[in-house]
């Protein structure tokens, strides 16, 4: 079977940094991906992995382990409107993304 | 604005009736997905399509369950004899093929939110 875990809720202050972590068990790996999801709105692309390390836009980064099947979507310089889900998800051996289950990220003042 | 749209935004239907939702993709992409998602749940893959061709359909879709693309252009996704466990957000997403897929980056639709009461 194909399976990504996930934390079910991170809770942080604005202005703090925040690790959601991601564990997948797939048949075959071509790279992750991270979305953002706003209640009631639409999944939003916020980066992708396909090699090991670090990718860096703005205040996201993204990090990959192959080796580990783990990644991690991490959030920086928090700001209220970072409340949201996010999924990581995976591009195992066929042309569609599987998706993790998500977290739910709460930001307090 | 020429992103992924999805009608109709909400349905609400008895059990056993039929419904149809389209999706229109961004128009130079030629991979169009469909998923579902259920409340705190992650988005579920159902099928999808290059151009007209479906390409894979999930094994946990029920044959009451068809989509189409018949010009290679919209898409639409029918459910028949509805169940109350259909009760869902259909999510449409599409990608310039493989360089999206590639890119790990699909253009969601706002979905289209069904109620079967």
């Amino acid at each position: 079977g194909q399976s990504l875990e996930q934390p079910s809720e991170v809770t942080a202050v604005e202005g703090a940094i925040v690790q959601i972590n991601c564990t997948y068990q797939t048949s075959g790996f071509y790279g992750l991906s991270w979305y953002q999801q706003h209640d009631g709105g639409a999944p939003t692309f916020l980066s992708y992995n396909a090699l090991d390390g670090l990718e860096e836009t703005g205040r996201f980064s993204s990090f990959l382990s192959r080796s580990d099947s783990y990644g991690y979507l991490l959030l920086q310089e928090l700001q209220m409107k970072d409340s949201a889900s996010y999924f990581c998800a995976v591009r195992a051996n066929t042309d569609k993304l599987i998706f993790g289950t998500g977290t739910r990220l709460q930001v307090f003042p | 604005d020429t992103g992924v749209s999805q009608d109709p935004r909400h349905k609400i239907t008895k059990r056993g009736q039929n419904v149809t939702f389209r999706c229109d993709p961004i128009s130079e992409h030629n991979r169009l997905y469909w998923y579902r998602q259920t409340l705190g749940q992650g988005p579920e893959f159902l099928t999808y399509f290059q151009n007209e061709a479906q390409l894979e359909k999930s094994r946990l879709l029920s044959d009451r369950f068809s989509a189409e693309r018949p010009k290679g252009s919209f898409s639409t996704l029918e459910i028949q004899r509805t169940e109350q466990g259909d009760s869902a957000m259909y999510l449409c997403a599409s990608s310039d093929g493989l360089a999206g897929v590639g890119t790990g980056e699909l253009f969601f639709g706002e979905g289209s939110r069904l109620t079967v009461l």
